[in-house]
């Protein structure tokens, strides 16, 4: 057990409606991550933080945003939820930076009508 | 986009056999990592190979590594129904880690 919470682990939402995801870990790593799993795409990283209030793209950030306010926290937002948002999302940790494994959560299953 | 591509997409096994899968990639690696899946579930970690290692061993895995093809292959030996699950093999390079769509593997009792 990695010590990541994601909560919620399930929300159904409506086209437009702004979403926060939120990753909790215990661990005290530095980087964090945020995924989305869509089937036959595998993990995609949206966006990761490498530090209190630093944070940085990853390949599909179009859409999302995200905030680090607190080491132990990293939230995800979407503004305007779309449907093609529909997805899996894992929030991932890690204690450095390379050469190291990434530790991740449970998942939250995101569906927008 | 993907970097990491597993080969075969699906695999059925009877326990007690062993389970080979593949993973090819593009572009240069610090390392690359397998993880496993279990339905509903986040990705577990099981195994690291830098790119200066050819192979890796832990408990039924088996992992080798040839940065010239750029391709690696996990290997499951004496498996078991516990096995079934989804594996992933990632590429990692600086902070970019990139997964493949994984390999279903499903382990018959």
């Amino acid at each position: 057990d990695a010590g990541i919470t994601q909560s919620p682990r399930h929300k159904v939402t409506e086209t437009g409606t702004p979403v926060t995801l939120r990753c909790h870990q215990t661990e005290n790593h530095r980087y964090m991550y945020w995924y989305r799993q869509d089937p036959g795409h595998g993990l995609r990283l949206i966006h990761y933080s490498y530090g209190v209030k630093d944070t940085d793209k990853g390949e599909v950030s179009d859409g999302y945003s995200v905030s680090r306010s607190k080491t132990e926290d990293f939230l995800l937002t979407l503004e305007s939820a779309t449907s093609s948002q529909t997805s899996v999302y894992f929030c991932a940790t890690r204690v450095g930076d390379s050469n190291q494994p990434q530790h991740f959560g449970d998942g939250t299953r995101l569906s927008i009508l | 986009s993907q970097q990491g591509e597993e080969d075969p997409q699906a695999l059925s096994i009877q326990e007690g056999e062993n389970a080979t899968m593949n993973c090819s990639y593009k572009t240069s690696i610090n390392n690359l990592q397998w993880y496993r899946q279990n339905s509903g579930r986040g990705l577990v970690h099981l195994i690291l190979i830098r790119s200066n290692e050819r192979e890796k061993h832990s408990g039924r895995l088996r992992v080798t590594l040839d940065t010239s093809k750029k391709s690696s292959s996990l290997l499951i030996t004496a498996s078991r129904a516990a096995d079934t699950a989804s594996y992933f093999c990632a590429t990692d390079y600086v902070n970019d880690m990139r997964f493949g769509a994984g390999t279903r593997l499903t382990v018959k009792p």
